[in-house]
């Protein structure tokens, strides 16, 4: 298997502009992570999604952010309209149950000018 | 709200030298995973421990889940260039929930 993976790997984007970010979890893993990493907040949790269906969003930030999963080997984050402190990598990991190891993809790094 | 505190925070050190790094928290945690990241890619399970009291071993490192299931140690013996990175603990507290991740060690080892 590849891994998990995501693309763009870099995002370069002025402020109000749209970001799309892709995932695709290993074949086979019913779980799917979003996160976010920064310096100073370390890896937070923005939203899981379990059998394609988004199970606790509660770390998503705000209504500029959405996330889907339309179905079993892929999934999108969207920024709409971005921000300068949206700037982070972001990653996507995948599992075949919760409590044990995730598999995360290389990250997204967006930079929002 | 459960908490994963990671200390320290950064540690530079040499070739050679022994180190130790940790993980606590006020929560009691079902198991517990350590993580290793390198620049530019996604963090890397290292072990999971699962019983209080637990000690593994992975070639170097040496991991310990303390007894009550509330904190952990990474030790590395005699740290090589190689072992440099962020090192993650993340708790899991059962009931369905996800992991918890603390804000991580980053480790610089010069040779």
């Amino acid at each position: 298997d590849a891994g998990v993976i995501q693309s763009p790997r870099h995002e370069v984007t002025e402020m109000g502009q749209e970001v799309t970010l892709r995932c695709k979890p290993i074949s086979g893993h019913d779980y799917l992570f979003w996160y976010r990493q920064t310096m100073m907040r370390g890896l937070e949790l923005l939203i899981y999604f379990n059998n394609n269906v988004p199970i606790d969003d509660s770390g998503m930030p705000e209504d500029r952010f959405s996330a889907k999963m339309p179905n079993a080997s892929f999934s999108t984050l969207k920024i709409q309209p971005s921000e300068p402190r949206d700037s982070a990598v972001y990653f996507c990991a995948s599992t075949g149950s919760l409590g044990y190891e995730q598999y995360f993809g290389p990250g997204t790094r967006l930079t929002v000018t | 709200t459960q908490l994963l505190e990671q200390s320290p925070q950064f540690l530079s050190i040499q070739e050679g030298e022994n180190l130790t790094v940790y993980c606590n928290s006020s929560s009691v945690f079902s198991s517990l995973q350590w993580y290793r990241q390198e620049p530019g890619e996604g963090p890397v399970l290292l072990v999971t421990v699962v019983t209080g009291g637990e000690v593994k071993k992975l070639k170097r490192l040496t991991f310990q889940f303390g007894d009550a299931r509330k904190d952990s140690s990474l030790h590395i013996t005699a740290a090589q260039p190689g072992d440099t990175g962020l090192y993650l603990c993340a708790g899991y507290g059962g009931s369905q929930g996800n992991l918890i991740f603390g804000k991580g060690t980053k480790l610089s080892v010069k040779p």
